[in-house]
């Protein structure tokens, strides 16, 4: 059974801070890793991906991927209140994607 | 370009009775799935389909059918609601199997089943 685990939360960090999100995975086989944030009552959308070793950036945020730990980490600075949301990790490709149950960040002013 | 469009956004059956969520996407996409998102899970896959005719099963495909008659049209059929089947139903696409690529996420649709 491939597994991705995330810590539900709540994750609280104060508005300007760094929110860490982390997530782990138990498929070696697995090349991509998605982030996807999800408001409430809203559906998925695509935040980030990553497939090579190393960290990948984006603006505000920042994708890790340690293939040998089998972990993906997604750091957000300068922390909005926008970005309160369930962040949803996914491992796989196509119809072998497997998510995890989500971690819900709460920036508080 | 309105992307993935699910219809009903919410629905109350009784169990035992059946219905049909609507999925289509104008995006040209050949590659659709169906999840479903329970209250505290993950999304779980229920169908996929590679392309217009084409579809196979996911992780989760007892109690439902599905069928791909054309590209941008991808229904999910619920034959006999059982109250397990209450959830977030969620249709998506995306352009390929990629390493890649993203989903593309319609709306969603709430299902209670009582």
């Amino acid at each position: 059974q491939k597994e991705v685990e995330q810590n539900s939360g709540p994750l609280s960090v104060p508005e300007g801070a760094i929110a860490s999100l982390n997530c782990t995975y138990s498929d070696r086989g697995s090349q991509s890793f998605f982030w996807y944030r999800q408001y409430s009552g809203k559906s998925p959308e695509l935040i980030m991906f990553i497939y090579s070793n190393g960290d990948k950036e984006d603006g505000r945020f920042t994708a890790q991927l340690n293939k040998a730990s089998q972990y993906v980490s997604l750091l957000i600075r300068d922390s909005q209140p926008s970005d309160s949301a369930t962040y949803l990790c996914a491992g796989g490709e196509g119809n072998k994607l497997t998510f995890g149950t989500g971690t819900q960040l709460k920036v508080e002013l | 370009n309105a992307g993935v469009t699910q219809t009903p956004k919410f629905r109350i059956l009784k169990i035992g009775q059946s219905m049909t969520l609507q999925c289509t996407q104008d995006m040209n996409h050949n590659y659709m799935y169906w999840y479903r998102q329970d209250p505290g899970m993950g999304l779980k896959l229920i169908y996929y389909s590679v392309g217009a005719g084409i579809t196979d099963k996911g992780e989760v495909p007892n109690g439902y059918n599905v069928s791909r008659s054309t590209t941008e049209d991808f229904p999910l059929r619920l034959e006999l609601a059982a109250p397990s089947q209450t959830s977030v139903y969620f249709c998506a696409s995306s352009y390929s199997f990629a390493t890649n690529e993203k989903l593309f996420f319609g709306s969603g649709t709430q299902l209670s089943v009582l």
